[in-house]
């Protein structure tokens, strides 16, 4: 049982560059979630999908535009990478609605020169 | 929408001897509140989870404990272990009907 996959594990971008993180989830969840990770500043998140067809911005959206796919894809895009970008990325999923566990990927480390 | 505070940011202890990791929530609404860990190099994994209707819940070593007038939770774990040592996140649900974290505390066992 994958679970929550996330590729690439790592990336090394140079400013100004495009990129999208892919995530796919094998649960038949129908929310998915895309969060950063920073020194101190625990999760953000970035944006969301409640279901299939549907996004909606989260705390952190600037810089970034996502897309699911359908109802096992939800990939991240980087128009215009910026250092502020450099952070670990983890995409998770989770059944609808409140008190369901969310399931996290293991995480992309992006860097952005 | 909600904010999640979370103390301490570091806490060492000695094998042995129990943790106490502390949070707080501004969303009264909220009535989910899970506990994630995460080990060196890979995402975050719950570990156990209340509900609002619920004011203590146990797990082996693990306890967590709701206070929803004060709107407060807290992770308990007993008996530590060296393996017990990670990064610890406390997280709510509310606002933006998601979870919210807490900012982590770096948990270290040591033998």
């Amino acid at each position: 049982n994958a679970g929550v996959t996330q590729t690439p594990k790592f990336q090394v971008l140079k400013t100004g560059q495009s990129m999208t993180l892919q995530c796919a989830q094998d649960m038949n969840h129908n929310s998915m979630y895309w969060y950063r990770q920073d020194p101190g500043m625990g999760l953000r998140l970035i944006y969301y999908s409640a279901s299939e067809g549907t996004t909606d911005k989260g705390e952190v959206p600037n810089g970034y535009n996502v897309s699911r796919l359908n109802k096992r894809e939800f990939s991240l895009r980087l128009e215009s990478a910026a250092p502020s970008q450099t952070s670990v990325y983890f995409c998770a999923s989770s059944g609808t609605g409140a008190s369901t566990e969310a399931f996290f990927g293991q995480g992309t480390r992006l860097t952005v020169v | 929408g909600e904010n999640v505070e979370q103390h301490p940011s570091t806490l060492s202890v000695q094998e042995g001897d129990s943790a106490v990791i502390k949070c707080t929530y501004s969303d009264s609404a909220s009535n989910y509140f899970p506990w994630y860990k995460q080990e060196l190099g890979k995402g975050p994994q719950l570990i156990i989870d209340i509900r609002s209707n619920v004011g203590e819940k146990k797990d082996q070593r693990i306890a967590v404990t709701l206070n929803k007038t004060a709107k407060h939770f807290s992770l308990h774990i007993t008996e530590t272990q060296p393996e017990d040592s990670a990064v610890y996140f406390c997280a709510a649900w509310g606002g933006y009907s998601t979870l919210t974290f807490g900012k982590g505390t770096m948990l270290l066992v040591s033998p």
